[in-house]
């Protein structure tokens, strides 16, 4: 089956616009991540997804930062007023739970390259 | 706070030969899953390998292993028989039992050399 996907896969932006990142899960996974990865780290928790709801959202940076997922599939990162500093890959991830045993291991997406000019 | 330490920024290796990646990490929990995840220049996070720490006997995967030392809070990859496809950035990460976001090293850059 498909695996994740995200859209756009590059996005160039100007300083203070607004951005919507998009992310597929794979189908019948029930959790969802996001992670920001800037140049030369490691990924960067953002916020995990359990069904519709953000069951933890404690590494968003500031109140710029929002994501949804209102069906409990697809979701959306939204970046307002977007700064420099914002510019990274912003990758997604989904595990079929968010239990143990393995059903928890998470796929990852091939992230979006954001640019803030 | 959980952090995650590669101290190889770089490595390199032969085709054919073995390399070991070294990973440690900073946590009180008893409890925690590591993960080694490899990442091409297409950017997308594959796993390699997984270990549940309860678990003293040590993850394989064919020619990925792991030397996990609890007690050390170590965890290093050996990747056996090296093939040209192996050469990408290695992510270690951790993740405690009951939470669910995951912290990540800043990475090693394996290259093959043929």
């Amino acid at each position: 089956g498909a695996g994740v996907s995200q859209t756009p896969s590059n996005k160039v932006t100007e300083k203070g616009k607004y951005v919507e990142l998009r992310c597929d899960p794979i189908s019948g996974h029930t959790a969802l991540y996001w992670y920001r990865q800037s140049l030369g780290q490691g990924p960067e928790f953002l916020i995990y997804f359990q069904g519709t709801g953000a069951a933890d959202d404690s590494g968003l940076p500031n109140d710029r930062f929002f994501a949804v997922r209102p069906e409990g599939s697809v979701s959306t990162l939204k970046i307002q007023r977007t700064e420099r500093g914002d510019s990274a890959v912003y990758l997604c991830a989904s595990s079929l739970t968010s239990a143990g045993g393995g059903s928890d291991t998470q796929y990852f997406g091939p992230g979006t390259r954001l640019t803030v000019l | 706070a959980q952090t995650v330490t590669q101290s190889q920024p770089e490595m390199s290796v032969q085709e054919a030969e073995t390399v070991t990646l070294s990973c440690t990490y900073d946590t009180s929990e008893s409890d925690y899953y590591l993960f080694w995840y490899k990442q091409p220049p297409s950017r997308q996070m594959i796993l390699v390998i997984r270990q549940e720490a309860y678990k003293q006997q040590n993850a394989t995967e064919n020619r990925f292993s792991v030397n996990f030392q609890k007690a050390a809070k170590s965890f290093s990859l050996k990747i056996s028989d090296s093939q040209l496809g192996d050469a990408a950035m290695y992510f270690c990460a951790y993740r405690k039992y009951n939470n669910n976001d995951m912290r990540f090293g800043a990475g090693t850059r394996l290259t093959v050399k043929p």
